[in-house]
């Protein structure tokens, strides 16, 4: 099975603009979360979707959303970027049905904001 | 709320040594406990996990860890440290009822010396 694909993998940005990442989960799962990890804050759970609806919310700002589509691809949307969204974004998909969910990773998207 | 706490940002081994990462956590109910690895610019990999069926759990690569409930501590060993096990270990918990959010340690980066 192909493991779990993010697009793209490198992005810069300037502050202000928005930014769009995809995830798409292995054949079969219907789980996506996403997580922010920065040096100082560590790794940081923001959201996940379950067939379509957001299931779990971390405390991000309304700035954070996310979306999946029906063939459980997953979107990240982050709008008016500030220098400290800076980061490396990971998704991990998981079957999403069975606890506890055994999340697979993807390589991460390396967003840099200047 | 639950959390988890990794003692030690940084160990350093020696090859063929034994490798001790520490991590306890917070929970007010039985948790799901797990053990992820990161290599430079990659996503993460699971190593195993705890979900209540037994304390000492085998992972890959010769990894195991034992839960510990009267000292609320999931520790990850390996009797015999390789050069290819330098990388950065999470440990993280998650709760039944909240499927794919899944709740880090800071992180400790395990450097082997040989």
């Amino acid at each position: 099975k192909a493991g779990v694909t993010q697009t793209p993998r490198y992005l810069i940005k300037t502050r202000g603009q928005q930014v769009t990442l995809s995830c798409s989960p292995i054949s079969g799962h219907r789980s996506v979360s996403w997580y922010q990890q920065t040096p100082g804050q560590g790794l940081q759970f923001l959201f996940e979707y379950f067939s379509e609806t957001q299931r779990n919310k971390g405390n991000f700002p309304g700035r954070f959303s996310g979306r999946q589509f029906s063939n459980s691809r997953s979107e990240m949307n982050v709008s008016t970027l500030e220098l400290g969204d800076s980061a490396l974004y990971l998704c991990a998909s998981s079957p999403g049905t069975v606890n506890p969910y055994e999340q697979y990773f993807g390589p991460g998207t390396r967003l840099t904001v200047t | 709320a639950q959390s988890v706490t990794q003692l030690g940002s940084h160990v350093s081994v020696s090859e063929g040594a034994l490798v001790l990462l520490r991590c306890n956590y917070s929970s007010s109910v039985p948790p799901y406990l797990f053990w992820y690895v990161q290599y430079p610019n990659q996503g993460l990999q699971l190593l195993l996990k705890y979900t209540s069926a037994a304390t000492l759990v085998k992972g890959i690569n010769g990894f195991e860890a034992e839960f510990k409930k009267s000292e609320t501590s999931f520790h990850l060993t390996k009797p015999s440290a390789h050069m290819s096990d330098a990388a950065e270990y999470f440990c993280a918990v998650t709760l039944y009822n909240q499927g794919g959010k899944l709740i880090f340690g800071q992180g400790t980066e395990l450097s082997v010396k040989p």
